[in-house]
């Protein structure tokens, strides 16, 4: 099946610094989702992108999906401890409308 | 606003016991879906109701049955639960937008334990 390689598995950062995490995939995806997970929570989606080279903000949180339809970054700026969390790529393949393929996840701490 | 609701929170089965998780939306999706979540696996799709009236297997179904009951509510059921099936299961929701492009919104997670 397809599969979305997510780096870094985990990072530890001080506050105020900057974060990239990115998504790649040797499939094409036609959607990308971020989400972000909190401990006990369900994952909460923080931007979604439908178009090749597509930029997206949303507040410090910026993510952009790749020209060649294969990878994602997001990139979080001036991070802050509720930053704290686990950050998922999810993407959409024009195989189906309904199967996500999620990476397996970026476990980010932030040092205050 | 509660979103996607499940029910229950937290539940501890004995192998070979059944049981039925449910799941509910207040947001008037069509689609629905069930995932499990393993340390260091992400989630995995377990069944999804494209809409009411239809189910279909994911990637993980073995050992899992699902019910449409209406277009609100979704529910997993395990008939003989076995300690692999012991994880974190979330229910989400979403609608089909322009060329079938849909943000899912999940529930906050029932933690199920097999002993």
């Amino acid at each position: 099946g397809q599969q979305l390689n997510q780096s870094p598995q985990s990072m530890f950062i001080q506050e105020g610094e900057d974060v990239s995490m990115n998504c790649t995939s040797s499939s094409i995806f036609n959607t990308w989702l971020w989400y972000k997970q909190d401990p006990g929570e369900g994952p909460v989606l923080l931007i979604a992108l439908y178009k090749a080279g597509e930029l997206t903000s949303n507040g410090r949180l910026t993510a952009q999906f790749g020209i060649t339809r294969k990878d994602s970054f997001l990139n979080i700026s001036a991070s802050i401890p509720s930053d704290v969390g686990i950050y998922f790529c999810a993407g959409l393949s024009g195989g189906s409308n309904y199967k996500l393929t999620f990476g397996k996840g970026t476990l980010l701490t932030v040092n205050p | 606003n509660a979103g996607v609701t499940q029910t229950p929170k937290f539940q501890v089965l004995k192998t070979g016991q059944s049981m039925t998780l449910q799941c509910a939306q207040d947001m008037n999706h069509n689609s629905m879906y069930w995932y499990r979540q393993d340390p260091g696996m992400g989630l995995r799709l377990i069944y999804y109701s494209a809409s009411e009236g239809t189910t279909d297997k994911g990637e993980v179904p073995n050992g899992y049955n699902v019910s449409r009951l209406n277009k609100r509510e979704f529910s997993l059921r395990l008939e003989s639960a076995a300690p692999s099936q012991t994880s974190v299961y979330f229910c989400a929701s979403s609608e089909a937008r322009d060329r079938g492009h849909q943000p899912q919104h999940f529930g906050d997670g029932t933690r199920l334990s097999i002993l």
